[in-house]
């Protein structure tokens, strides 16, 4: 079973400019979650997904970042403009529905930003 | 504000040797508590998680010890092996796994 891909997996812009990631999450995932890593720090949540509907996006910093999970399955993380600060590692997770439970990690999208 | 908290950030242990790393919350609405391992360049996947109902579980090398009153839990890696060399993060939750809050990981590194 092929488990959570994300795309592209390194990605080097120049601040000002718009970045975006994609994420694939497992099949029959009907919650899908974008994690934030900094170097040296653990995952901090960005945004949660239940099916299409985002249910608790109180951590994305909506001026710079948007987020949109389309028909319930792939999502696509956006960043716009992009600032030095944003360099990070972008993580999608998903799991089964309803009250959570393992989280499925994919292997990332590092953003270098200049 | 922190919520997990995670030590040490760093760990060498010897081959065979048990490597311990311990994590402390905050929240005493938590009611999950999961262990996640990351090797370099990957994703964290989940290792062994707890729920505050029982002190202890355990999972082959792996151990978590949980002390509900002193709202503290910990990883134990019996017989540590070099593929154990790691990034370790504790995490928490309310409602079982959703929004997660992850302690700031511990490197560890078995010398063999």
């Amino acid at each position: 079973e092929a488990g959570v891909v994300q795309s592209p997996r390194y990605k080097i812009i120049e601040k000002k400019q718009p970045v975006a990631f994609w994420c694939n999450p497992i099949s029959g995932h009907n919650t899908l979650y974008w994690y934030l890593q900094n170097l040296g720090q653990g995952p901090e949540l960005l945004i949660r997904y239940e099916n299409e509907e985002a249910v608790d996006d109180s951590q994305l910093p909506k001026d710079r970042f948007s987020a949109e999970r389309l028909k319930g399955v792939d999502s696509t993380l956006k960043i716009q403009p992009a600032e030095l600060g944003d360099s990070a590692v972008y993580l999608c997770a998903s799991s089964l529905g309803g009250a959570g439970g393992e989280l499925f990690f994919g292997e990332g999208s590092r953003l270098t930003v200049l | 504000q922190q919520q997990v908290k995670q030590s040490p950030q760093s760990l060498i242990v010897q081959k065979g040797g048990i490597s311990i790393i311990n994590c402390a919350y905050e929240n005493t609405a938590f009611d999950y508590f999961p262990w996640y391992q990351q090797f370099p360049g990957k994703g964290p996947a989940l290792l062994i998680a707890i729920r505050p109902d029982v002190s202890e579980k355990k999972e082959g090398r792996f151990t978590i010890s949980f002390n509900k009153s002193a709202k503290q839990f910990s990883l134990h890696i019996m017989d540590s092996q070099p593929g154990d060399s790691a990034t370790y993060f504790c995490a928490a939750s309310r409602e079982y796994g959703n929004k997660l809050v992850f302690g700031a990981g511990t490197i560890l590194r078995v010398k063999s």
